[in-house]
């Protein structure tokens, strides 16, 4: 049973341009989680998406969007990339069922994203 | 709103000595309480979780972790440290009926032969 899958693995971009990550959640997840871990930081909550709607949404400005698709599999495009957006970006995978959080998150390996 | 401290950002154990990993948190409701550890350069793995029930929680690879509702507390510990025990490890709350986890800002284990 493959785990939560991310691509690519590493990125790097200049100041201004756009990116696109990919996630594809493990087998008989429905919901799709987004982190920031910057350097020697915590991960950060972005944004969540269950049945293709962006559920619950951190603090992060508009420039970080998302999509999920009929497979379940997630996107999160960051627009006008800025240097502050380096970071590893991680996704996690849970099934979404009525226990009021608990459910376990499995998290990808992470996208390092690096921005010139 | 709900946080979480982790106490020290860098611990040095010996082999085959505890490892205690500190970790408090706020919340205005009861939590459910998790522990990552990252290895480097890959993602985060679930060593255990509090949700309901026995405040003793065991996890994989010889931890385990005690929820301490009085002292808001929910402290990491192995008895025996092995070498392959070095990485950073994260607590981690949430509170919210979806699952959004709400992390520390880590402790960066080192292991010495």
């Amino acid at each position: 049973d493959a785990g939560v899958t991310q691509s690519p693995t590493h990125l790097i971009k200049t100041r201004g341009q756009q990116v696109t990550l990919r996630c594809s959640p493990k087998s008989g997840h429905d919901t799709v989680s987004w982190y920031q871990q910057a350097l020697g930081q915590g991960p950060q909550f972005i944004f969540q998406y269950y049945e293709e709607e962006e559920r619950q949404r951190g603090n992060f400005p508009d420039r970080f969007s998302g999509h999920q698709f009929p497979n379940y599999s997630s996107e999160l495009n960051v627009n006008a990339l800025l240097l502050g957006d380096s970071a590893l970006y991680l996704c996690a995978s849970s099934l979404s069922r009525t226990s009021g959080g608990s459910d376990t998150q499995y998290f990808g390996p992470g996208t390092r994203l690096t921005v010139l | 709103a709900q946080s979480v401290t982790q106490l020290g950002s860098h611990v040095s154990v010996s082999e085959g000595a505890l490892v205690l990993l500190r970790c408090n948190y706020s919340s205005s409701v009861p939590p459910y309480l998790f522990w990552y550890v990252q290895y480097p350069n890959q993602g985060l793995q679930l060593l255990l979780k509090y949700t309901t029930g026995a405040t003793l929680v065991k996890g994989i690879n010889g931890f385990e972790a005690e929820f301490k509702k009085s002292e808001t507390s929910f402290h990491l510990t192995k008895p025996s440290a092995h070498m392959s025990d070095a990485a950073e490890y994260f607590c981690a709350v949430t509170v919210d009926s979806w699952g959004k986890l709400q992390f520390g800002a880590g402790t960066q284990v080192v292991v010495t032969p």
